[in-house]
């Protein structure tokens, strides 16, 4: 199974800016999930897309999927505090599995 | 409670000391996963189940390492002989929907158990 790779590892931006997180993968896949993680917790799930889409929306999140490219993008608009936190990208397979996440920090 | 619930949230552990950590599911979820973070890494997937069968144990570290889920709800993990190496966080999450070969599902974690060895 394999796992996705989340770039940049680390970004730190000021309250009201946008982040954007990308994550790249290496084989097909069926859908692509993002998950946060906030200090000392479990993992939350946020958003899935499947294969055949190449852009959802949930709220201030805003992910794309790029399947020639093998690559997806988190896109969270109008950052607060609250939003800071680890983000994680699972590319679909008989396991879900991790790569080591973006932590961003939101500052107030 | 309506999720996924873990126990102990904190355990401290001798060396060679046996530990068992516990998750509840969320009611009449068919899928368990077990993942193992250690800190500031992502979580590494070490096993699942569908209902009360154990489908995939390849992430498991060692032998040390063994889980159960004997009626298909409460799981338990347990290490033996614990090693500092085992130090990590433990999470368990758990799915409405079968694993198939090519697609998982959303997973609903626990808030995990933090396992330190001295």
């Amino acid at each position: 199974s394999q796992q996705g790779e989340e770039d940049p590892q680390a970004l730190s931006i000021q309250e009201g800016e946008n982040a954007t997180m990308n994550c790249s993968y290496k084989t097909s896949i069926n859908n692509l999930q993002w998950y946060r993680q906030n200090s000392g917790r479990g993992l939350v799930h946020l958003i899935l897309i499947r294969s055949n889409e190449r852009e959802k929306h949930s709220g201030r999140l805003r992910v794309t999927l790029d399947t020639s490219k093998k690559s997806s993008s988190l896109l969270i608009t109008a950052s607060r505090a609250a939003d800071t936190a680890s983000y994680f990208c699972a590319p679909s397979g008989s396991r879900l599995t991790f790569g080591e996440g973006t932590q961003l920090t939101v500052n107030p | 409670g309506a999720g996924v619930s873990q126990s102990p949230r904190y355990k401290v552990a001798k060396r060679g000391q046996d530990v068992a950590l516990r998750c509840d599911p969320i009611s009449g979820h068919v899928s368990l996963f077990w993942y193992q973070q250690a800190l500031g890494q992502g979580p590494e997937f070490l096993t699942y189940f569908q209902n009360e069968a154990q489908l995939d144990k390849s992430g498991l570290p060692s032998d040390r390492f063994f889980a159960e889920r004997p009626e298909g709800s409460v799981s338990t993990l347990k290490i033996q002989r614990t090693q500092q190496e085992d130090s990590a966080v433990y999470l368990c999450a758990s799915s409405p929907r079968r694993r198939g070969i090519t697609n998982t599902g959303e997973l609903f974690f626990g808030e995990g158990s933090r396992l330190t060895v001295l």
